[in-house]
């Protein structure tokens, strides 16, 4: 089956400052990648997705790159905020998303003012 | 809309016990999932349903069951508890297609011990 690798396991940056969380899959029949925020104690949700036809999708301060070839996704998040400081979830699907999902185990990213 | 609701918030399990755990979604969504979250580490699917009367199994099946007799419900069964399910329990539910999905939607969760 799919396993997701994500790293590192805790990211603090200064605020303002830039953050990148990378994620590496072993499926290379998947072509669904979401990332999902969780905040302490609260449900996941989602913040950005990319489907393995696109390379990048941005989303104001939030991106998300694919490189299919060497199998790996990354998180880019410019100007962080205080309230960015969460757990980001990467996740993986061969099934476009929709039989389920194969989560990496988070980045806890910190914020520092 | 509620979206995806579930209950309970909390339960505490003695080994060997059963329990419901119930999930429900106002949005018509047609795919329902269920997931858990040991402490650290990231969601593991159970079990996803593509509709009313079908059911799959995700990766970690063993230990619990699903049914899904209506679109808006889909409630995941432990039958014989084991400290080994203490985890936080997610549904989520997406509007998909064979092949494509969309933005799964999360509940709440809730949070089992089994002692």
């Amino acid at each position: 089956g799919e396993n997701v690798e994500q790293h590192p396991s805790t990211l603090s940056v200064q605020e303002g400052d830039s953050a990148v969380i990378k994620c590496t899959y072993s499926d290379s029949a998947s072509n669904y990648f979401p990332w999902y925020k969780q905040e302490l104690g609260k449900r996941p949700q989602l913040i950005i997705d990319i489907r393995s036809n696109v390379g990048e999708k941005k989303d104001q301060r939030i991106a998300v790159t694919l490189n299919k070839t060497a199998k790996h996704f990354s998180l880019h998040i410019t100007e962080t905020q205080p309230e960015d400081s969460a757990v980001y979830f990467c996740a993986a699907s061969n099934g476009g998303g929709a039989d389920g999902l194969t989560f990496g185990k988070g980045t806890h990213l910190i914020i520092q003012p | 809309n509620a979206g995806v609701t579930q209950t309970p918030k909390f339960r505490i399990l003695k080994i060997g016990q059963s329990m419901t755990l119930q999930c429900a979604q106002d949005m018509n969504h047609n795919y329902m999932y269920w997931y858990r979250q040991d402490p650290g580490m990231g969601l593991k699917l159970i079990y996803y349903s593509v509709g009313a009367g079908i059911t799959d199994k995700g990766e970690v099946p063993n230990g619990y069951n699903v049914s899904r007799s209506t679109t808006e419900d889909f409630p995941l069964r432990l039958e014989l508890a084991a400290p080994s399910q203490t985890s936080v329990y997610f549904c989520a539910s997406s509007y998909s297609t064979s092949g494509q999905g969309y933005e799964q939607y999360f509940g709440p969760g809730t949070r089992l011990t089994v002692t």
